[in-house]
């Protein structure tokens, strides 16, 4: 069963704009991470959110958690082709951490 | 350097062969598990280990083996492989339990069964 569905399922942008990708997911959680992957290679942290957290922010990178909507954003600003990626949400379901499910990812690709 | 090395990175083989990839991490990381990665299914858990001797499954077990005999090293062995295990593989490490903290991930191992 998937817990975190993102949206969209791919995005095309213009370099310099802003990108935002969501995640949605079934059951509560503890925690939400975010994971990029370049293409066939193995994905990479981006941010971890907690459930006490609302917001945060890693360099050009911003995640925002919803928990009372079970949903989770991921905002990209000013992109460059080097975020051409797959990007996939990231959370445990009942409240556990061991047991980990990942969306299907949104494919995300930036246009010269 | 910190890694997460698995091997093979590409294998061709045929139905019933066994076959073990392997996966070690030198973090002296708690947490480790494997995924298969499918086109638009995203990645699945295979299988998972929160510490030496402890493995638990994840959302597709069937057809996989692991073991947990040392901290670094988490082998997936498919005993009988078929063609629907056809897939890239990752291994995974983490210092948490799961999802309390990073992962980092292997390079992947393509597996192609005939």
């Amino acid at each position: 069963s998937q817990q975190g569905e993102e949206d969209p399922q791919a995005l095309s942008i213009q370099e310099g704009e802003n990108a935002t990708m969501n995640c949605s997911y079934k059951t509560s959680i503890n925690n939400l991470q975010w994971y990029r992957q370049n293409s066939g290679r193995g994905l990479v942290h981006l941010i971890l959110i907690r459930s006490n957290e609302r917001e945060k922010h890693s360099g050009r990178l911003r995640v925002t958690l919803d928990t009372s909507k079970k949903s989770s954003s991921l905002l990209i600003t000013a992109s460059r082709a080097a975020d051409t990626a797959s990007y996939f949400c990231a959370t445990a379901p009942g409240g556990r951490d061991d047991k980990i499910i990942f969306g299907k990812g949104t494919r995300l690709h930036i246009l010269p | 350097e910190a890694q997460v090395t698995q091997n093979p990175r590409y294998l061709i083989t045929v139905t019933g062969k066994k076959l073990t990839v392997t996966c070690s991490q030198n973090m002296n990381h708690e947490y480790m598990s494997w995924y298969r990665q499918d086109p638009g299914l995203g990645l699945r858990q295979i299988y998972y280990s929160m510490n030496v001797e402890v493995t638990d499954k994840g959302d597709v077990p069937e057809g996989y083996k692991v073991s947990r005999k040392e901290k670094r090293n988490f082998p997936l062995i498919l005993e009988s492989p078929s063609p629907n295990q056809t897939s890239l593989y990752f291994c995974a490490s983490s210092p948490g339990t799961g999802n309390n903290q990073p992962q980092h991930f292997g390079d992947g191992t393509r597996l192609s069964i005939l």
